[in-house]
């Protein structure tokens, strides 16, 4: 049980282009998901808490601009990169919890690559 | 705020030895959680632990919770190629919620065959 799926899993695109990611949770219902951010050798880093049919919440330094959230619906979440740029080049992975006092669960990712 | 420190940073092992790595925490935590990333995939939870002193096991793999609360160890016995991956303690920041979980800055393993 718990298991999240992301989609797609590697992105290539050109600088200005805008990028969409989707996260499911697909045996359970996530009236919270989270996204995360990680660079090469580097520990995962909390962009955002998406929360359903609200706003989402950014952490300090994330630009809500730049990485919109939407959480249409109790399994879905997603992530829109707004005119990427080479330097938003990364892994992005989301996650959702059964229920407030449950651990994450985590998706497989998506590499994002701009050129 | 919390911070969540690792060691080692990183580890090369022979096949079939044992494997053991920590995790720490100048403040306490109510929760600690173990998660293994494969490379290019998202992180798999291995192990949560709730209460200090309890150890807790998944399969060749054991966990335990610090008395002190602010310390976790999870060892590996006789390793296996597969094995090879990071490995991130974690720990929620608040005592009733899994909102918000401080990751360590991870373990990574190797295994030589």
């Amino acid at each position: 049980g718990a298991v999240v799926s992301q989609h797609p899993s590697w992105v290539i695109c050109k600088s200005g282009t805008s990028v969409k990611i989707e996260c499911r949770s697909l045996d359970f219902q996530a009236t919270t998901m989270f996204w995360y951010r990680q660079f090469p050798k580097q520990s995962l880093m909390l962009m955002a808490t998406s929360n359903e049919g609200s706003k989402a919440t950014y952490e300090q330094g994330v630009e809500k601009d730049k990485f919109l959230i939407n959480h249409a619906s109790l399994t879905l979440s997603t992530l829109t990169v707004t005119s990427a740029h080479p330097e938003d080049s990364s892994f992005y992975i989301c996650s959702a919890r059964p229920a407030r006092n449950q651990p994450q669960h985590f998706g497989d990712g998506t590499r994002l690559s701009i050129l | 705020g919390q911070q969540l420190n690792q060691s080692p940073q990183s580890m090369f092992i022979q096949e079939g030895e044992d494997v053991s790595m920590n995790c720490t925490s100048s403040s306490i935590f109510n929760t600690w959680l173990w998660y293994k990333q494969d490379p290019g995939e998202g992180p798999v939870l291995l192990i949560a632990l709730y209460k200090a002193g309890e150890l807790t096991s998944n399969g060749r793999l054991t966990a335990q919770f610090g008395i002190t609360r602010k310390d976790s160890f999870l060892n590996i016995s006789a390793s296996i190629p597969s094995d090879v991956g990071i490995y991130f303690c974690a720990g929620p920041e608040k005592k009733t919620s899994y909102d918000k979980v401080i990751f360590g800055p991870g373990t990574s393993l190797s295994v030589i065959p």
